[in-house]
């Protein structure tokens, strides 16, 4: 498996509160993506960044920032999580080599705002 | 909005069955992938076909790409229950070197013993 670790795997918050979801991998990737996965949508990509300190939105990015400070990190940050925000986040990363872009995916971050 | 739409939502089989999920998308494309999600796991990658391919084969998968009707599928030869997951395409719509995907929203698979 790539070594890609999400933290928390789990959280349960409150409606108004920040979150901070971290995404850290050990593959030294340059590319590093956010998305969030609900019943009947698929995944939808939230943000992404294409180096340190350059990222850029997705489909659904807001309500969301994210920050990345070194290659293996990417945080993504509710500022103020709404119940709307409740799903599954997954990390993806991706050394695109030769226009191949696999991107292998962590483990999850299932968050609930109540 | 979704590039890639997966056709049938749902597919049960028997094991030893095959089973052939498909995938239509939108615009034009460098090159489409096919991915797995076990229950509660994050995807794994099972295969990908760049634009000028036709057809390419892994294993028990098979995978086909006809850019002229813009769709795809995916060929489980032989299935067995741990076959079993959740099945998305995904697509880089052309996207140049940033590696974005967009994906379907999947065919969840059931093998029965």
């Amino acid at each position: 498996d790539a070594g890609i670790t999400q933290s928390p795997r789990h959280k349960v918050t409150e409606t108004g509160t920040p979150v901070t979801l971290r995404c850290h991998q050990t593959e030294n990737h340059r590319y590093m993506y956010w998305y969030r996965q609900d019943p009947g949508h698929g995944l939808r990509l939230i943000h992404y960044s294409y180096g340190v300190k350059d990222t850029d939105k997705g489909e659904v990015s807001d309500g969301y920032s994210v920050s990345r400070s070194k290659t293996e990190d990417f945080l993504l940050t509710l500022e103020s999580a709404t119940s709307s925000q409740t799903s599954v986040y997954f990390c993806a990363i991706s050394g695109l080599a030769g226009g191949y872009n696999e991107q292998f995916f962590g483990p999850g971050t299932r968050l609930t705002v109540l | 909005s979704q590039q890639g739409e997966e056709d049938p939502q749902a597919l049960s089989i028997q094991e030893g069955e095959n089973a052939t999920m498909n995938c239509s998308y939108k615009t034009s494309i460098n090159n489409l992938q096919w991915y797995r999600q076990n229950s509660g796991r994050g995807l794994v990658h099972l295969i990908l076909i760049r634009s000028n391919e036709r057809e390419k084969h892994s294993g028990r998968l098979r995978v086909t790409l006809d850019t002229s009707k813009k769709s795809s599928s995916l060929l489980i030869t032989a299935s067995r229950a741990a076959d079993t997951a959740s099945y998305f395409c995904a697509t880089d719509e052309g996207s140049g070197n940033t590696g974005k995907l967009i994906f379907g929203q999947g065919t969840t698979l059931q093998v029965k013993p």
